[in-house]
């Protein structure tokens, strides 16, 4: 059964690290890709970005200087770590397993087909 | 980046009825291996977000066949035939086709 649980801290504050993990299971990481998507409060969903199975990232433009992913095969495990954090970086944390292929010249993806719960984020002082 | 723009924020609908929610890009989401990557999803308070459709048409395993997807190119619908008291929720598309990967604003359906 495929399952997928974020965890990280619930509180960050201005101006610092999060840090979030996804641990996995009933996949392999080197087989299948990892995203994170967000979803402020009352808001709709973001794509954060995520780590194919060969390892390498695909970030979003609009978060590619604070973001990272990142990954730990050997214990299913993936890593997010975004700084600078802000208020509006207030929200639900997801991480999701994307279905796809590589086709000699981009990774194709074409559906997140498992989600996590989520991880409520609050950035404040 | 591809602007998915649904445009109806809510929907309100009575249990049997069906309901069609438009999603349209920006650009032609369909790949040179000749498949859409537009997929939708379901969320629910308190469920994990659920993938129901993916290349515009194509059911997720388990998805109840009153669950259509259709479209081509920019304009994608996503039809409920026979609304059942489940299936009022948030609805969003994705495009998957070229990073950053965009959803649309989302779709709430509500009960009339």
């Amino acid at each position: 059964q495929v399952q997928l649980k974020e965890s990280g801290p619930g509180l960050v504050q201005p101006s610092q690290t999060l840090s979030l993990t996804c641990t996995v299971s009933g996949f392999s990481l080197t087989s299948n890709s990892v995203h994170w998507v967000r979803q402020p409060p009352g808001k709709g969903l973001e794509w954060m970005g995520g780590i194919w199975g060969d390892g390498s990232t695909d970030y979003n433009s609009a978060l590619k200087s604070r973001l990272s992913i990142s990954r730990d095969t050997s214990k299913s495990q993936v890593f997010l770590k975004m700084n600078s954090l802000q208020t509006d970086d207030t929200a639900i944390y997801f991480c999701t397993r994307s279905l796809g292929y590589y086709d000699g010249y981009y990774h194709v993806s074409y559906v997140m087909d498992a989600w996590g719960q989520g991880a409520s984020v609050t950035v404040s002082s | 980046q591809i602007t998915l723009t649904q445009q109806a924020e809510s929907l309100w609908i009575s249990p049997g009825e069906r309901v069609s929610i438009t999603c349209r890009a920006s650009q032609s989401l369909l790949y040179t291996d000749g498949k859409h990557y537009l997929s939708w999803y379901q969320q629910r308070p308190g469920q994990t977000t659920k993938a129901l459709i993916y290349h515009a048409s194509v059911r997720t395993d388990g998805v109840p066949t009153r669950f259509i997807g259709s479209g081509s190119g920019t304009e994608f619908t996503l039809s409920i035939e026979h609304v059942q008291p489940e299936d009022f929720a948030i609805y969003y598309c994705l495009q998957t086709l070229k990073s950053p990967w965009t959803f649309g604003g989302g779709t709430k359906l509500e009960l009339k």
